[in-house]
């Protein structure tokens, strides 16, 4: 689904480094959500953003922070990366309405060394 | 927030025959239940949806059931393929319409 879009795909990085991973979508969806995959843990919600001047926590957002750029970008940092931060991160973006399709990126691998 | 359990965590079936995955769900004001499949290697994909106002739905070999009563809801695949192997993810809508997702099961179709 080449309508939502992340970078870098992976990426390998040490401890105590600053990393940001950008996602763009072209579907026009107000709402973007940043996740996070560990095997056996599913899908962990990170961040999300109703529009570009709504900002929220999600349920693991100890150590990351966001940045919503315009409607099509939203960014994820890790200010200090350490090893447990390694994961699999998608990007999603979905409509307002109830119903709506919530499309996924592509994800990006992060290892943090 | 919501809370969303699967069961079983990992399911084995022979191919050609039937798989059932089931979720609860803890939020009586959810309304939507959307079934994802996640290939390895692959962003996690829609594959069938049901709304509270529904039953049952089918595509195919695919459907989906959902008690709102008992507030549980199952994925089933019938006459299983090799291409249906994945991690499957059962999602519910709560607060502001997010969805909340529940830890994915993983589907093993033997050949």
């Amino acid at each position: 689904d080449a309508d939502v879009t992340q970078t870098p795909r992976n990426r390998i990085t040490k401890t105590g480094k600053r990393i940001m991973l950008e996602c763009s979508q072209t579907k026009g969806h107000d709402r973007m959500y940043w996740y996070r995959q560990d095997p056996g843990l599913g899908l962990r919600l990170i961040y999300y953003s109703f529009d570009v001047k709504d900002i929220n926590k999600g349920e693991i957002s100890d150590g990351y922070s966001v940045s919503r750029q315009a409607q099509a970008k939203f960014s994820l940092s890790l200010e200090s990366a350490i090893p447990n931060q390694t994961a699999l991160y998608f990007c999603a973006t979905r409509g307002a309405g109830y119903t709506d399709t919530q499309y996924f990126g592509p994800g990006t691998r992060l290892t943090v060394l | 927030g919501e809370n969303v359990e699967q069961h079983p965590s990992t399911l084995s079936v022979q191919e050609g025959d039937s798989a059932v995955i089931k979720c609860t769900y803890s939020d009586s004001a959810s309304n939507y239940f959307p079934w994802y499949k996640q290939e390895l290697g692959k962003r996690p994909q829609l594959i069938i949806d049901i709304r509270s106002n529904v039953g049952e739905k089918k595509d195919q070999r695919i459907a989906v059931t959902l008690n709102k009563t008992a507030k549980h809801f199952s994925l089933h695949i019938t006459e299983t393929q090799p291409e249906d192997s994945a991690v499957y993810f059962c999602a519910a809508t709560y607060g502001n319409n997010r969805l909340a997702f529940g830890k994915g099961n993983q589907v093993v179709v033997i050949p």
